[in-house]
């Protein structure tokens, strides 16, 4: 049971570029998160998804786009990196009121 | 809105001791969970304990407890017997019970726990 999974571990992006940060859950979890961490922070919530065609804005969605298409998956889209979103990014998922788990992070550096 | 705050960033223990960390929340809702994550250097977000708010009785995991006082809205985290280990970043989180988009989880800003051979 692999829980949740995100690739890339860690990336380096020029300001201006885009990418996708991959997310998948094999726990039939209806609930799926996105949230950042910046140094010596708690995490924040960028979006999140009650279930397959559904998403909606956290806390700090501006910069991010979120789609999910299926219950397996939920991918995180940057447009025009800008420094500010240098961070570590977790996925997270969640059956309704049950624990949350997340993934072991995505470590990004915008130069 | 939800609030959770950890008052304490950096805590020190000696191996085998006891150390308490302090966590703080306000809400205006009476049902809600509250958590403790673990962090180690790996940055993994590893869940050490919860908490319903609907229980009076405190939550034990082996060596970890807590102290829930919803009156003061107060979760504290007490490790027993420290282990090297156990050295990491605790985060206090706190989610609504009322279902739907409020599963989302409020974190603290975290407490640096080192452990002292």
């Amino acid at each position: 049971n692999a829980g949740v999974t995100q690739t890339p571990k860690f990336r380096i992006l020029k300001i201006g570029q885009s990418m996708t940060l991959q997310c998948t859950q094999d726990m039939n979890h209806n609930y799926m998160y996105w949230y950042r961490q910046d140094p010596g922070m708690g995490l924040k919530l960028i979006y999140y998804s009650v279930g397959a065609g559904i998403t909606d804005k956290g806390e700090v969605p501006n910069g991010y786009n979120v789609s999910r298409s299926t219950t397996e998956d939920f991918p995180l889209r940057l447009e025009l990196a800008a420094p500010s979103q240098t961070s570590v990014y977790f996925c997270a998922s969640q059956r309704y009121q049950e624990t949350q788990y997340f993934g072991p992070g995505t470590r990004l550096l915008v130069l | 809105a939800q609030t959770v705050t950890q008052s304490q960033p950096e805590m020190s223990v000696q191996e085998a001791e006891t150390v308490t960390l302090s966590c703080t929340y306000d809400t205006s809702e009476s049902d809600y969970y509250l958590f403790w994550y673990k962090q180690p250097p790996s940055r993994q977000m590893i869940l050490v304990i919860r908490q319903e708010a609907y229980k009076q009785q405190n939550a034990t995991e082996n060596r970890f407890s807590v102290n829930f006082q919803k009156a003061a809205k107060s979760f504290s985290l007490k490790i027993s017997d420290s282990q090297l280990g156990d050295a990491a970043m605790y985060f206090c989180a706190y989610r609504s019970a009322t279902g739907g988009a409020t599963n989302k989880l409020i974190f603290g800003t975290g407490t640096l726990l080192a452990v002292q051979p």
